[in-house]
């Protein structure tokens, strides 16, 4: 049982470059989210997806795109990667019964903009 | 602007003994709370949960309990074990549905 799959596990870019980190859930889950880790923040929510077709805005949605492509992919762009978006991305889906069903994690991808 | 607060970056305890890791928030408009554990190089897992309306919730050896008239929270670890070394993270929802996260405790079990 995978749970949630994020791609890439690390990531080294350019300022300016643009990639995609990809997540995918097996368990069927509605709510899809993207969170990045940070030194002393702690787990900032980027964006996320309640639902297949729907996406919202977090605390920290500027410098990021998200596409839900189908209920088991959600996926977050950079378009023009700056260093202050090092960082460590956590993807996450959650069932339905929201706050009753906890988010589960993927293992994260590290990302380092040169 | 942070609206869960762990002030404690880190905390040592030894084997056996009891762990008590912290929490505040600033809204009263959190109304269901969490606590997740981080291994490093692995994503967080959920570890327990209360809601507003209750003051204490136990599952085995880790109990949470909430003080809303102080907008704080604690989760206890009795006995603390070494792999009970992680970063633990508190959570809140309030009225929507995103979850606000803490800036983490690490916690060291020594033997």
């Amino acid at each position: 049982n995978a749970g949630v799959t994020q791609t890439p596990k690390f990531q080294v870019l350019k300022t300016g470059q643009s990639m995609t980190l990809q997540c995918a859930q097996d368990m069927n889950h509605n709510s899809m989210y993207w969170y990045r880790q940070d030194p002393g923040m702690g787990l900032r929510l980027i964006y996320y997806s309640a639902s297949e077709g729907t996406t919202d805005k977090g605390e920290v949605p500027n410098g990021y795109n998200v596409s839900r492509l189908n209920k088991r992919e959600f996926s977050l762009r950079l378009e023009s990667a700056a260093p202050s978006q090092t960082s460590v991305y956590f993807c996450a889906s959650q069932g339905t019964g929201r706050r009753a069903s906890p988010l589960h994690f993927g293992n994260g991808t590290r990302l380092t903009v040169t | 602007d942070q609206q869960v607060k762990q002030n404690s970056p880190s905390l040592s305890v030894q084997e056996g003994r009891i762990s008590i890791l912290n929490c505040d928030y600033t809204n009263s408009m959190f109304d269901y709370f969490l606590w997740y554990k981080k291994y490093p190089a692995e994503g967080p897992t959920f570890l327990i949960s209360i809601s507003s309306i209750k003051d204490k919730n136990e599952d085995g050896r880790f109990t949470v309990f909430l003080n809303k008239s102080a907008k704080h929270l604690s989760l206890h670890i009795v006995p603390s074990q070494p792999g009970d070394s992680a970063v633990y993270f508190c959570a809140a929802y309030k009225n929507t549905d995103k979850l606000i996260f803490g800036t983490g405790t690490r916690l060291q079990v020594f033997p």
